[in-house]
């Protein structure tokens, strides 16, 4: 049964740079179907797409973010990770990973596992 | 203000359906991008409960369906039970924003 654990501090400082890793196991993170995500959700409020990556290190962003989010892929590691930079208190949300399944084109894709989620708190 | 809109909340009772809809535009919904349906029950995270406008995964009763049409999509529930209550939300794919995934605000269920 595949699992993805976020992992990273729970409180980051304004300006600073929100660092997770999602470690997935019980399948492995280069397979060519999938892609592998982050979904936020600050407390109380819905969901927000954040963006991307595939195994080869291709990402996609919400264009919302572009400027501020970096997702890269250690494949060695079964890992991926997400930096955000600049954070203010607007950033204090659950972060989630997951798996983006390809289910034939890029329209297609839908997030098939979850992780459990991590509060962040961007408070001084 | 979420570019798929759905209503914040629903109710119904017991045994009862309930549909929830997810209104998009011409740049993800009605240009046929696939719809997907999640459900988060309290303190958990999202489950997949819809994929491809209208099939369920492995494990998810048949009391849940998915249809599409147009620029919106529904999800409907019959036989409500009391731990269907739930947020739900709905997902697409956006041509206006390059590569990039949105969901809906997200519906309440109550069970009556």
């Amino acid at each position: 049964q595949l699992q993805l654990q976020e992992s990273g501090p729970g409180l980051v400082k304004p300006s600073e740079t929100l660092s997770l890793t999602c470690t997935v196991s019980g399948g492995s993170i280069s397979s060519s179907s999938y892609y592998w995500g982050w979904v936020r959700q600050p407390p109380g409020k819905g969901l927000e797409w954040m963006g991307s990556i595939y195994y080869s290190g291709s990402t996609f962003y919400n264009p919302s973010l572009k400027s501020r989010l970096t997702i890269s892929v250690d494949t060695s590691k079964n890992k991926f990770s997400l930096k955000l930079s600049s954070v203010t208190a607007a950033d204090t949300a659950v972060y989630h990973c997951a798996r983006l399944y390809d289910n034939g084109g890029y329209w297609r894709r839908y997030l098939d596992y979850w992780g459990q989620g991590t509060l962040v708190t961007v408070s001084s | 203000q979420s570019v798929l809109t759905q209503p914040p909340s629903v109710s119904g009772a017991a045994g009862q359906r309930v549909t929830i809809s997810c209104t998009g535009s011409n740049s993800n919904i009605g240009a046929g991008y696939d719809v997907h349906w999640y459900q988060q029950l309290p303190g958990t995270a999202p489950k997949l409960l819809i994929y491809g406008n209208n099939n369920r995964p492995s494990g998810v009763p048949d009391r849940f369906s998915g249809s599409k049409s147009g620029t919106s999509a529904s999800l409907a529930i019959t036989g409500l039970q009391a731990d269907d209550e739930a947020d739900y939300y709905c997902q697409s794919y956006d041509s206006s924003l390059t590569g990039s995934r949105v969901f809906g605000g997200g519906t309440k269920l109550t069970v009556l």
